[in-house]
């Protein structure tokens, strides 16, 4: 089953906007992961935000982590076509262990030029 | 280009079939995790192995297994194949055991389609 849910299932702004997608999650995690994939290539790992950060920033990429709603937001600023691509959290087990992650339905973005 | 190597790209076999699929981690990384990625079921982890001993199992099908060599590259075995098993199959891997702190890099995958 899914972990995580993004929200929206599908976004298409023009280049130069902002967009930024949201991902809910269920039970209690370590750290959240953002990875994008371009159209049936392998996921890119994009950040990563452990489970007491609120907030990251890397390059246009902002993430926001609350773990009291359990939801986690990715924003993309100044946006280019070379963004359009799916976009899916993903979360890793809390408590002791490694474990593979979880991944959401993800958010297929697109980048009008 | 993450570091990570799968082959083949491509696959098309029938339905009873089996498969191989096979992934080199990047250079150092000792964790190995396999990926199913399909329309119906999104990506779902399958297993993970580390350092040569399973550590983790997903959603694995009984009619599928994996194992991890002494040079740390990985094999899916894919039986039995129905054709619902059509799917991305992807491999990543990762340094460390570390509780997933750490990022995975996925490689390209392979193609499964099972007519």
């Amino acid at each position: 089953s899914q972990q995580g849910e993004e929200d929206p299932q599908a976004l298409s702004i023009q280049e130069g906007e902002n967009a930024t997608m949201n991902c809910s999650y269920k039970t209690s995690i370590n750290n959240l992961q953002w990875y994008r994939q371009n159209s049936g290539r392998g996921l890119v790992h994009l950040i990563l935000i452990r489970s007491n950060e609120r907030e990251k920033h890397s390059g246009r990429l902002r993430v926001t982590l609350d773990t009291s709603k359990k939801s986690s937001s990715l924003l993309i600023t100044a946006s280019r076509a070379a963004d359009t691509a799916s976009y899916f959290c993903a979360t890793g087990r809390s408590g002791g262990g490694a474990d593979g992650l979880t991944f959401g339905k993800g958010t297929h973005l697109i980048i009008q030029p | 280009d993450s570091g990570v190597t799968q082959t083949p790209k491509h696959l098309i076999t029938a339905t009873g079939q089996r498969v191989t699929l096979r992934c080199s981690p990047r250079s150092g990384d000792l964790s190995v995790y396999w990926y199913q990625q399909s329309l119906d079921q999104g990506l779902q982890f399958l297993i993970q192995y580390y350092n040569g001993e399973e550590r983790a199992k997903g959603n694995i099908l009984e009619r599928f297994s994996a194992q991890q060599f002494p040079d740390l590259h990985s094999e899916l075995n894919l039986s039995s194949l129905e054709l619902g098993d059509s799917a991305l199959y992807f491999c990543a891997s990762s340094p460390s055991l570390a509780r997933t702190s750490y990022e995975q890099y996925f490689g390209p995958g392979t193609r499964l389609t099972v007519t």
